[in-house]
């Protein structure tokens, strides 16, 4: 139950795209669809902005979208705005009934 | 509106016990599975437990294998946490999370803080 590895930290101007990595093996990321995504903002709870990879959650802006390769997914945020500033954490259901986060993303709009 | 609302958190010694809950309301509890998931301070997410919707089964994280244990009480719509043996490195913000029809977690609670300290 290794965490996922995803950069600590990701940074764009307004308007602009950023894109995470969030890297496993082949027992969780690489094995299932299960994929998901969440956006934490300091003080706040964790919320759900991506499931199975790619799918968003209604009322989630359509500037989020997620994609997988191997063991590797990623989410990127188009079109970037302040309120994207916050703290994005991918998670892989890994078998077993049992999941695994990655450490986390750092987002600043410049 | 569909709500979950942890509690029980507070400060502890080392190798005593706390009992956390999560009270789920705007949704019928019983027909979902729920997890505890905890964040440790300027860190990252951690995967706790789940449990099955009735109850049946129950998985947990290494980390906790043995010392927690996570239960249900459909009757009162509440999940819990049962943990002993608490050491320094289990002080973290403690979410309860819906299991969500695609494995993931769609609803989470604001969670509810332990801190293991002397």
């Amino acid at each position: 139950q290794s965490a996922l590895t995803q950069p600590p930290s990701a940074s764009g101007s307004p308007g602009q795209s950023v894109t995470i990595s969030c890297t496993g093996t082949s027992s969780d990321v690489g094995g299932y669809i299960y994929v998901s995504w969440y956006q934490q903002h300091p003080g706040k709870a964790p919320k759900l902005i991506i499931y199975e990879v790619s799918k968003r959650p209604s009322g989630v802006p359509d500037r989020f979208s997620g994609s997988k390769s191997g063991n590797t997914a990623s989410l990127t945020v188009s079109g970037l705005q302040a309120e994207d500033e916050a703290d994005y954490y991918c998670c892989s259901y890994a078998g077993s009934n049992t999941w695994v986060f990655g450490a986390g993303t750092k987002v600043t709009v410049l | 509106q569909v709500q979950l609302v942890e509690s029980g958190g507070g400060v502890v010694q080392p190798g005593r016990s706390l009992r956390l809950s999560c009270a789920a309301s705007g949704f019928t509890f019983s027909s979902y599975g729920m997890h505890w998931v905890r964040q440790t301070p300027g860190k990252g997410l951690e995967w706790v437990a789940v449990i099955r919707h009735d109850g049946s089964d129950k998985y947990y994280a290494d980390s906790v294998k043995g010392r927690f244990t996570i239960s249900r009480d459909s009757s009162k719509n509440t999940l819990y946490l049962e943990m002993n043996s608490l050491r320094a490195e289990d002080t973290a913000v403690f979410y309860c999370a819906r299991w969500g029809q695609h494995n993931d977690m769609d609803v989470w609670g604001k969670g509810t803080t332990v801190t293991v300290s002397s």
